[in-house]
């Protein structure tokens, strides 16, 4: 069945330096893909998409794009806040919509001044 | 942007008792909501989805007599865990979908820790 594999933390970085957080995915067909981030406390909340090959999504400086020829699906970041840490799920769905959502098993990212 | 809220946020309870959980959609009509349960250092794992007004939907390998869902309102769905054991501790996420959003975008609450003795 699909599934997604992404990079085991925790990530702990200093304030301004360049994050990679890794994530790959199994799947029988054309997914769309995301990335969700849970801060503290709170609720995951999505924090990018993209919903075919080549596709690139951002938001709030991070970026990641649809690989099919390596099915990947990475997030980075060129310089992170301490207010980025938190845990970052990478998450695919089949059939173009929000449907059912498959997640990797998160990577805690935490970031020193 | 929308909110969905879930309680308690946690709960501690004996072995063979039940524990109820609400999810709520506080600002918008949710005909879809999804229960998800995650393990520590694990992914979530969807157990279930529920559309308001009929059965929910359980995927393989969740005991629908254990888990029982309710949906039977647009801002609210319940999940009960029926003579709960020590191994149905988890962590219990809810997200409802918002129908009235491009590609339906699924909202997730904060999550209720279960703990039985």
């Amino acid at each position: 069945g699909d599934s997604v594999t992404q990079m085991e933390g925790p990530v702990t970085l200093s304030e301004e330096a360049f994050l990679t957080i890794n994530c790959t995915y199994t799947a029988t067909g054309y997914p769309s893909l995301f990335w969700y981030v849970q801060y503290p406390g709170e609720g995951l909340q999505l924090l990018l998409k993209a919903t075919k090959a080549d596709d690139k999504g951002s938001n709030k400086g991070f970026e990641a794009t649809y690989r099919k020829e390596t099915t990947s699906f990475h997030l980075e970041k060129g310089s992170v806040q301490v207010s980025d840490s938190a845990v970052y799920f990478c998450a695919l769905s089949e059939g173009g919509g929000y449907n059912k959502l498959i997640f990797g098993a998160g990577t805690r990212l935490a970031v020193h001044p | 942007g929308a909110v969905v809220s879930q309680h308690p946020s946690r709960v501690i309870c004996k072995s063979g008792t039940s524990v109820k959980i609400e999810c709520r959609s506080l600002d918008f009509q949710a005909t879809t909501m999804f229960w998800y349960r995650q393990f520590p250092k694990k992914s979530l794992m969807l157990m279930a989805t529920s559309n308001e007004g009929s059965k929910a939907t359980y995927e393989q390998g969740v005991e629908k007599d254990k888990f029982l869902i309710n949906h039977a309102s647009l801002t609210l769905s319940t999940l009960t865990v029926t003579s709960a054991h020590p191994e149905d501790s988890s962590f219990y996420i809810c997200s409802a979908r918002d129908p009235g959003l491009l590609y339906n975008e699924q909202f997730f609450g904060p999550g209720t820790r279960l703990t039985v003795l």
